[in-house]
């Protein structure tokens, strides 16, 4: 089974700290995806990617900026934390024409 | 633009009896269409797709959809419900022309009662 592993279940920050989320899979997917999750909202999508070094911008990507330097690697980065932003981040990968494989969650907390 | 649409918040049926739960498409092409579970506290689990072939896919659990083009929609359904079914259920659409970029819809919490 892939996994999809995300580094930290939760994570508590300050307004205007810079957050770096990462995530992991290990089945060599070209596809990786960073999303949030808020009730009544479903899953946004921030950023995707489908291949190293190449992004591109999701539904909601202000505030938000990725890192894909190595293919199984897939960081979001939050420039500077605002309380807007607390949220659950979910993380997905996926070979093209598959389902995709999410993390466990990151639940974010800003104060 | 690309969307996905759930219209039902919520959908209630009882055990036994069949559920469907809806989903909606705006795209032009020919797009993937996934069906994801989320249990509570926990992460999202593929459940099925539509890639190309049959309209009707099947899936885990008992699960299947159907694919319908001209209406630009993909269905969940279950013949019989168990209360264990109860979890909030996603739609996902993978638009090739995007650059793979892949779209949830809102959800639709699924209760089963007994």
């Amino acid at each position: 089974d892939v996994k999809v592993t995300q580094s930290s279940r939760y994570l508590v920050k300050r307004t205007g700290e810079k957050v770096f989320l990462e995530c992991v899979q290990d089945m060599d997917h070209e596809n990786m995806f960073w999303y949030r999750q808020d009730p009544g909202l479903g899953l946004r999508l921030i950023y995707f990617s489908y291949d190293v070094k190449m992004k591109e911008k999701g539904d909601i990507p202000e505030g938000y900026s990725v890192s894909r330097e190595k293919k199984e690697r897939f960081s979001l980065i939050l420039e500077s934390a605002s309380t807007n932003q607390t949220s659950m981040y979910l993380c997905a990968s996926s070979k093209a024409g598959t389902g995709a494989s999410f993390g466990n969650g990151t639940r974010l907390t800003v104060t | 633009a690309q969307s996905v649409a759930q219209p039902e918040d919520q959908v209630n049926v009882a055990e036994g009896n069949p559920l469907t739960v809806k989903c909606t498409y705006s795209v032009s092409g020919n797009p993937y269409l996934f069906w994801y579970v989320q249990y509570p506290n926990r992460g999202l689990q593929f459940l099925l797709k539509y890639i190309t072939g049959d309209n009707l896919v099947k899936g885990s659990y008992g699960f299947e959809a159907e694919f319908n083009k001209s209406q630009t929609s993909f269905h969940l359904k279950k013949p019989s419900a168990l209360v264990s079914d109860s979890a909030l259920y996603f739609c996902a659409v993978r638009f090739a022309e995007y650059g793979n970029k892949l779209v949830f819809g809102a959800g639709t919490i699924l209760r089963v009662k007994s």
